[in-house]
């Protein structure tokens, strides 16, 4: 099975744009959550979505949005960039059937955005 | 909210010794605690998760125990390979709906020939 995929794997933006992340998760996989990884902060969850549902958000402005597709692919925009947006985003997906266990995640390689 | 620290930060070791990593959680609801490990520009790879029905689980070189009146949790590597060299992270979570893995601060371990 193909493993978690990510696009673009590098960007680089200025102050004030917008940006979206792709990410296309393992086959089967319907849960896609978002992390934001920096040498400061560490790994910290931004959002999950399941079934084209945010199910659950983590502290980040609004500024930071996602969503869903129905094949389960899914999409990050981060509007009016600022210079400490600049991290690793990564999104991993799981295997959750409905109202069961929700399992291990696997994560892609991350997409590294350099806000200028 | 959970809370994981994660203990300590930097590691260097000998090939062939062990290295241990520590964590402890403040959520006394958690019951998943997987283990992943990331190289350089690579995402984090799971290597080995916990559930809070079990005290002990091993693969191989890598083991990890559970204390959950401690609420503590931690990684054995033994006879380590410079491939281990990586950071690793310890999580914690609640399984059976949305909810998010609160991740470790990571330790970086140096595993030298």
């Amino acid at each position: 099975k193909a493993g978690v995929t990510q696009t673009p794997r590098y960007l680089i933006k200025t102050r004030g744009q917008q940006v979206t992340l792709s990410c296309s998760p393992i086959s089967g996989h319907r849960s896609v959550s978002w992390y934001q990884q920096t040498p400061g902060q560490g790994l910290q969850f931004l959002f999950e979505y399941f079934s084209e549902t945010q199910r659950n958000k983590g502290n980040f402005p609004g500024r930071f949005s996602g969503r869903q597709f129905s094949n389960s692919r899914s999409e990050m925009n981060v509007s009016t960039l600022e210079l400490g947006d600049s991290a690793l985003y990564l999104c991993a997906s799981s295997w959750t059937p409905t109202g069961a266990i929700y399992n291990e995640q696997f994560f892609g390689p991350g997409t590294r955005l350099t806000v200028l | 909210g959970e809370n994981v620290e994660q203990h300590p930060s930097t590691l260097s070791v000998q090939e062939g010794d062990s290295a241990v990593i520590k964590c402890t959680y403040s959520d006394s609801a958690s019951n998943y605690f997987p283990w992943y490990k990331q190289e350089l520009g690579k995402g984090p790879q799971l290597i080995i998760d916990i559930r809070s029905n079990v005290g002990e689980k091993k693969d191989q070189r890598i083991a990890v125990t559970l204390n959950k009146t401690a609420k503590h949790f931690s990684l054995h590597i033994t006879e380590t390979q410079p491939e281990d060299s990586a950071v690793y992270f310890c999580a914690a979570s609640k399984e059976g709906g949305s909810e998010k893995l609160v991740f470790g601060k990571g330790m970086k371990l140096t595993v030298n020939p």
